[in-house]
């Protein structure tokens, strides 16, 4: 069936440091690719999509790219901050129903 | 800005007992979603719905039960609350193909 990775769990960097988060996918259709970010306390709100068509997202700061070769999709920021510190995850998506990975804890050290 | 609320926010339930989750939109969406989080499994799909009186089962349905009264309303149920049903629910609203929406959860805790 469809499915996400997210192989790193946790992620803690420092603030200016370089931010990547990679993520691969398995679908049989044509996928809408989307990154989620969750605060503590709330619900996760969506931080970037990416379409086959486009394959490039940007949003606040962050970049998201995906390969249909490798099936993979990847987050990036140039200089993290303090107020990045949060769960991202990689979603899979096709007509509003979400199949989300397992999520990456960013933890900035100030 | 979109709503989507969900009550109660947090709830201690017994093993056995019945169980009943809420959420409300003020989006005016068609869809409605109920998803589970659990640690290192992200957010699993367990119902959803798409038009009133209507429900569709998602990935992990099993021990659950969904009602959509309205399009503003959409309940899922535990008859029989188990251990293995603690964790932290979200409802979420969207129109179809477009930004989905969620509630801030509501934390199950079965004892």
């Amino acid at each position: 069936g469809d499915s996400v990775t997210q192989m790193q769990g946790q992620v803690t960097l420092s603030e200016d440091d370089f931010l990547f988060i990679n993520c691969t996918y398995s679908t049989t259709w044509y996928p809408t690719l989307f990154w989620y970010v969750q605060y503590p306390g709330e619900g996760p709100q969506l931080l970037l999509k990416v379409t086959t068509a486009n394959n490039k997202g940007i949003s606040r700061g962050f970049e998201a790219t995906y390969d249909k070769g490798t099936t993979s999709f990847h987050l990036q920021k140039a200089s993290v901050q303090e107020s990045d510190s949060a769960v991202y995850y990689c979603v899979l998506g096709n007509q509003g129903k979400l199949i989300f990975g397992q999520g990456t804890k960013l933890s900035i050290k100030p | 800005e979109a709503a989507v609320t969900q009550s109660p926010r947090s709830k201690v339930a017994v093993t056995g007992g019945k169980v009943t989750l809420s959420c409300h939109q003020t989006n005016n969406h068609d869809y409605m979603y109920w998803y589970r989080q659990d640690t290192g499994h992200g957010l699993r799909l367990i119902h959803y719905s798409y038009v009133a009186d209507s429900t569709e089962k998602g990935d992990i349905p099993d021990g659950y039960k969904a009602s959509r009264p309205s399009q503003e309303n959409f309940s899922l149920i535990l008859e029989l609350a188990s251990l293995s049903q603690t964790a932290v629910y979200f409802c979420a609203s969207s129109d179809r193909n477009t930004e989905v929406f969620f509630g801030k959860g509501t934390r199950l805790t079965v004892v």
